[in-house]
């Protein structure tokens, strides 16, 4: 089976703070996913990696920055966290480009005080 | 872009079939519905994808119309384990691919 994990479940920071949240998939997929996801706003795409050192925007990038130095790895990173960035943020992989299907990590839930 | 409008919630009881509808009428001829679900405090997971003819797995079926701008994901005998948010989602293909996932419906199965 495809194992997507995220490094942490529960992540609580402080405002102004750098916070990474990592991923790894262990299927050789090229390509990773980040999204967040909000009461009543579904999931939204901010980044996504079609291979290594490759990324490309989302839908709300804003905020955000992302680093793919190995095929398995994939970090979102918040550059200065901010009380609206207070969600679930949820990694992805899948196999090829057309996006047959994406496999997906338990989620982190951030918390930014 | 695309997008899918789906009803935000619907109960059904156990050992029914749910048909759970969608309705993405700005869908452009080369663009995949695909359905996921989510169970809670779990990560999405596939279920079933389509482009215009329907579609049936170990999961589910997908019935797509013929003018493609609905469609509805059936599960033929619902379990209490098939409660949780169910998203209906336009696979986008604009230089590069990607999901546009919309709000979901939330199903819950009734015992």
């Amino acid at each position: 089976d495809v194992k997507v994990t995220q490094s942490s479940r529960y992540l609580v920071k402080r405002t102004g703070e750098k916070v990474f949240l990592e991923c790894v998939q262990d299927m050789d997929h090229e390509n990773m996913f980040w999204y967040r996801q909000d009461p009543g706003l579904g999931l939204r795409l901010i980044y996504f990696s079609y291979d290594v050192k490759m990324k490309e925007k989302g839908d709300i990038p804003e905020g955000y920055s992302v680093s793919r130095e190995k095929k398995e790895r994939f970090s979102l990173i918040l550059e200065s966290a901010s009380t609206n960035q207070t969600s679930m943020y949820l990694c992805a992989s899948s196999e090829d480009t057309r996006l047959t299907e994406q496999y997906f990590g338990p989620g982190t839930r951030l918390t930014v005080t | 872009d695309a997008k899918t409008t789906q009803p935000t919630s619907m109960d059904c009881a156990e050992g029914r079939a749910a048909n759970l509808p969608c309705n993405h009428s700005t869908i452009s001829g080369n663009e995949y519905v695909y359905w996921y679900r989510q169970i809670h405090s779990q990560g999405p997971q596939y279920i079933i994808h389509g482009l215009k003819n329907n579609e049936t797995n170990e999961m589910a079926s997908l019935i797509i119309t013929e003018d493609r701008k609905s469609s509805t994901l059936i599960l033929p005998h619902a379990t209490l384990r098939d409660t949780a948010v169910y998203y209906c989602i336009v696979r986008v293909v604009a230089g590069t691919y990607k999901y546009i996932f919309g709000t979901g419906t939330r199903l819950k199965v009734l015992a």
